[in-house]
């Protein structure tokens, strides 16, 4: 079945640092990926997808790139900031998978001043 | 528009009670999903509901059971209550016509506690 393997936390990180945050999955199908992002306190919401391979989403300085060929969707962003603390979720979904999302474990970041 | 709302928003029990949740979805969306939050578990899957019908559920025993209304408007309702079921209930909504690749929106979530 589908899954999604992202990279355990969490991450601290000062101020103005470069983030990565590795994302891996395993699909039978063509699946969209997405990052979705929960802030304390707050619901997840999407932070950014894409929709097919090669594709590369981005907002809020963050960016990803779906690679077919390696299997992943790493997000990195190359400055961050205090306001970017937050937990990090990857996810995949396509029609085989029987419309269900399937979430990665989460990856906890904390940024210093 | 109006996001996902979800309803309660805190709420706790004893076990052996049931409790049901409630979830509306952005208008226009025919989709809703539902998930349980834990810390150790992550996000997992409960079920998704389409035009009134369950289209898929994860692997959660039979006490979690679901439903939608002609308003795309869904119920979660979980019966003899275990203190295992604390968690954050979450559900999000989407177009959903394609069969994958929509965004979902996601509601504030329900904290439920066990006693």
């Amino acid at each position: 079945g589908n899954s999604v393997t992202q990279m355990e936390g969490p991450v601290t990180l000062s101020e103005e640092a470069f983030l990565t945050i590795n994302c891996t999955y395993t699909a039978t199908g063509y699946p969209s990926l997405f990052w979705y992002v929960q802030y304390p306190g707050e619901g997840l919401q999407l932070l950014l997808k894409a929709t097919k391979a090669d594709d590369k989403g981005s907002n809020k300085g963050f960016e990803a790139t779906y690679r077919k060929e390696t299997t992943s969707f790493h997000l990195e962003k190359g400055s961050v900031q205090v306001s970017d603390s937050a937990v990090y979720f990857c996810a995949l979904s396509d029609s085989t998978g029987g419309f269900k999302t399937i979430f990665g474990a989460g990856t906890r970041l904390f940024v210093k001043a | 528009k109006a996001g996902v709302t979800q309803t309660p928003r805190y709420l706790i029990k004893t076990r052996g009670q049931q409790v049901t949740l409630s979830c509306s979805p952005i208008s226009g969306h025919r989709s809703v999903s539902w998930y349980q939050q834990t810390p150790g578990q992550g996000l997992q899957f409960l079920f998704e509901y389409f035009s009134e019908t369950q289209r898929n559920k994860g692997n959660f025993p039979g006490r979690f059971s679901g439903r939608q209304f002609s308003n795309s408007r869904s119920e979660m309702n979980v019966s003899t209550l275990e203190l295992g079921d604390s968690a954050l209930y979450l559900c999000a909504s989407s177009l959903e016509t394609s069969g994958g690749g929509d965004t979902q929106y996601f509601g504030p979530g329900t904290r439920l506690t066990v006693l």
